[in-house]
């Protein structure tokens, strides 16, 4: 039992270069998170998904795309990378109604 | 003001003593409570919720929450090095569906 998996562990970017962050559950749970981590900010989050088909903006949601592929798993595309989206992203997920979140080991992304 | 507020810290207390860890919230309509304990380069893990009035108790960690001042604590008895991490409070969002706001985290070290 996995848990929640996130690939890749460790990224580097170039300014303008996409990419897409994976996030995948075995928990069977239904609503996913997105956050990313900056030091002194805490975490904040950039998008969630409430039930498969579903996604909304988190409190930074601009730069970034989201897909809810399937019940398991929830991607992050950025589009056009920036240094500003230097961060560590993490994904989470809690069964629907509760408030408990889990979360995976998280993708460090650098770009320069 | 910020939605959830903590002290940064480091908070340094020595091995087997109480460490104390505080939270503040805005949202008067917030129910549920959770912290979160973060070792350095690691995803956060949930360690205890509290949705009452009142003391909970698990282990060695007791959660405390005031909803009329709008606090929330963390104690940890019997502190132990391997307790040395991040500490981050977090508070459900009254906006109707299962968002977190988390506070910037409380440094905990623990010395030997």
């Amino acid at each position: 039992n996995a848990g929640v998996t996130q690939t890749p562990k460790f990224q580097v970017l170039k300014t303008g270069q996409s990419m897409t962050l994976q996030c995948a559950q075995d928990m069977n749970h239904n609503s996913m998170y997105w956050y990313r981590q900056d030091p002194g900010m805490g975490l904040r989050l950039i998008y969630y998904s409430a039930s498969e088909g579903t996604t909304d903006k988190g409190e930074v949601p601009n730069g970034y795309n989201v897909s809810r592929l399937n019940k398991r798993e929830f991607s992050l595309r950025l589009e056009s990378a920036a240094p500003s989206q230097t961060s560590v992203y993490f994904c989470a997920t809690a069964t629907y109604g509760s408030y408990e979140q889990y979360f995976g080991p998280g993708t460090r992304l650098t770009v320069t | 003001q910020k939605e959830v507020e903590q002290n940064s810290g480091p908070l340094s207390v020595p091995e087997g003593a109480i460490a104390s860890l505080n939270c503040t919230y805005s949202d008067r309509g917030s129910q549920s409570f959770f912290w979160y304990r973060q070792y350095s380069g690691k995803s956060p893990e949930l360690i205890m919720f509290i949705y009452s009035n009142g003391d909970k108790e698990d282990g060695r960690f007791t959660a405390q929450l005031n909803k009329a001042s709008q606090y929330v604590s963390l104690l940890i008895r019997d502190s132990q090095p391997s307790d040395s991490a991040t500490y981050l409070c977090a508070v459900n969002l009254n906006t109707g569906f299962q968002k977190l706001v988390f506070g910037t985290g409380t440094r905990l070290l623990v010395s030997p």
